[in-house]
């Protein structure tokens, strides 16, 4: 079981819909992670929120909007995405980011797997 | 580009110990060696860390050599429970950016 719970599991969706992604974590955590991972690749960084407040964003297309509403809840908006975007999406937690957070390992949740079609 | 070097897989029998090196000769005075794993259709598992002395938890031993350019994670009972990718990367902290996973070892336990 992990501490951090994403939703759904699995979401398949059209190039057309609007869908969102969901995480939550209750471990006080103040910061919290999208990781995006194909097939067989390790996970590649796509944003990062810092005290509610984003602080990394890897050149992610616009059509992946992070939302991070309070400290246990981090959210992906989803619009107008390509076949290609199908992936597993995850979401990480840890108590803190930065330079004096060698100590806070990521906790991850197992991912909401998704197909676009 | 990820900073650290591993075989792309290895096997191991079980009940045996998994020794799983990575290559980090890039790696920075602030930077620690981070282990994770990744079990098939599940999120990444943290296992242990270190700076530059040898740790040891519940789940395994991390060794690092004195140059830290280079560092072993051992199982040391491995179980088929074990059989996941499991990642080396170098990071001076937790967060973000910095954490940046390289393509990782295929680890099977064989019974």
């Amino acid at each position: 079981d992990t501490e951090v719970t994403q939703t759904p599991k699995h979401l398949v969706m059209g190039m057309t819909n609007k869908k969102s992604l969901k995480c939550e974590q209750h471990m006080g955590h103040r910061a919290m992670y999208w990781y995006k991972q194909k097939a067989k690749k390790p996970p590649e960084l796509m944003f990062v929120y810092s005290y509610e407040k984003l602080s990394i964003n890897e050149s992610v297309p616009s059509r992946f909007s992070p939302e991070c509403p309070n400290s246990s809840l981090l959210n992906l908006h989803l619009h107008a995405l390509q076949p290609e975007d199908s992936a597993l999406y995850l979401c990480a937690s840890s108590p803190r980011t930065g330079i004096t957070s060698y100590n806070s390992p990521l906790h991850f949740g197992n991912g909401t797997r998704l197909t676009v079609t | 580009d990820a900073k650290t070097t591993q075989p792309p897989s290895m096997d191991c029998a079980e009940g045996r110990a998994a020794n799983l090196p990575c290559n980090h000769s890039t790696i920075s005075g602030n930077e620690y060696v981070y282990w994770y794993r990744q079990v098939h259709s599940q999120g990444p598992q943290y296992i242990i860390h270190g700076l530059k002395n040898n740790e040891t938890n519940e789940m395994a031993s991390l060794i690092i050599t004195e140059d830290r350019k280079s560092s072993t994670l051992i199982l040391p009972h491995a179980t088929l429970r074990d059989t996941a990718v499991y990642y080396c990367i170098v990071s001076a902290g937790a967060g973000s950016y910095q954490l940046t996973f390289g393509k990782g070892t295929k680890l099977s336990v064989i019974p």
